[in-house]
């Protein structure tokens, strides 16, 4: 069975770093790219970031990119995302998700971000 | 980017009903949408990848069509358990963008 478990997500102050992971199982994990999708409260979803099958390719929109940062270690099949300069507008819960060619057919379940002072 | 608009914003239906959700694309995007459902609490689903392919294990009461500019989501003798917000996507350029959902509800 696929599972993916995020983990690190918490209450932090604009400005400063977190660093969440995502634990998968089921699956071998380096055949798959991988990615982040956030939902703000009530809100719908946001592609955060993808990374290649070796890490050596990724993908960021332009609202993230330059303070987020997309990892992997195929070793201990995890996934990462290092945030920098957090802003409020980054209160979201951040989905991890396996990439089925382009779609996603697999998301973890989720673990909240809270960005303030 | 391009932007991709659902509509209704929210449609209330009669168990029984068969329903239609639609996703526009700002520009052309051949059938690389894919279609997710969201319960309340709980993780997206793919339900439909590439505008019209089935997914293992969903119900066959949803189908999906269209290419270019415009899909259409089809959900057949809707049941209560399809209560859910209903998400396209594309992957045809990047950045990837998702459409605001359309929200299901049951009268």
């Amino acid at each position: 069975e696929v599972q993916l478990v995020e983990s690190g997500g918490g209450l932090v102050q604009p400005g400063r770093s977190l660093k969440l992971s995502c634990a998968a199982s089921g699956f071998t994990f380096s055949n798959y790219y991988m990615a982040w999708v956030r939902q703000a409260p009530k809100k719908g979803l946001e592609w955060v970031a993808t990374i290649s099958t070796s890490g050596s390719r990724t993908y960021y929109p332009d609202s993230v990119k330059g303070r987020f940062t997309i990892s992997r270690d195929n070793a201990k099949s995890s996934l990462y995302l290092q945030m920098n300069s957090l802003k409020s507008e980054d209160t979201a819960t951040y989905y991890c998700a396996r990439h089925l060619q382009l779609p996603f057919d697999y998301w973890g379940q989720g673990v909240m971000v809270t960005v303030s002072s | 980017d391009i932007v991709l608009t659902q509509s209704p914003t929210t449609l209330s239906v009669t168990p029984g009903e068969t329903v239609s959700l639609s996703c526009r694309a700002s520009h052309s995007i051949g059938t690389n949408l894919h279609w997710y459902q969201q319960k309340t609490n709980e993780s997206p689903r793919l339900l439909i990848k590439y505008a019209s392919q089935s997914i293992s294990g969903i119900p066959s009461r949803f189908s999906a069509s269209g290419s270019g500019t415009d899909f259409t989501l089809n959900i057949n003798n809707v049941e209560f358990d399809d209560v859910s917000s209903y998400f396209c996507q594309q992957t045809q350029s990047w950045p990837r963008t998702f459409g605001g959902g359309t929200k299901l509800e049951l009268k």
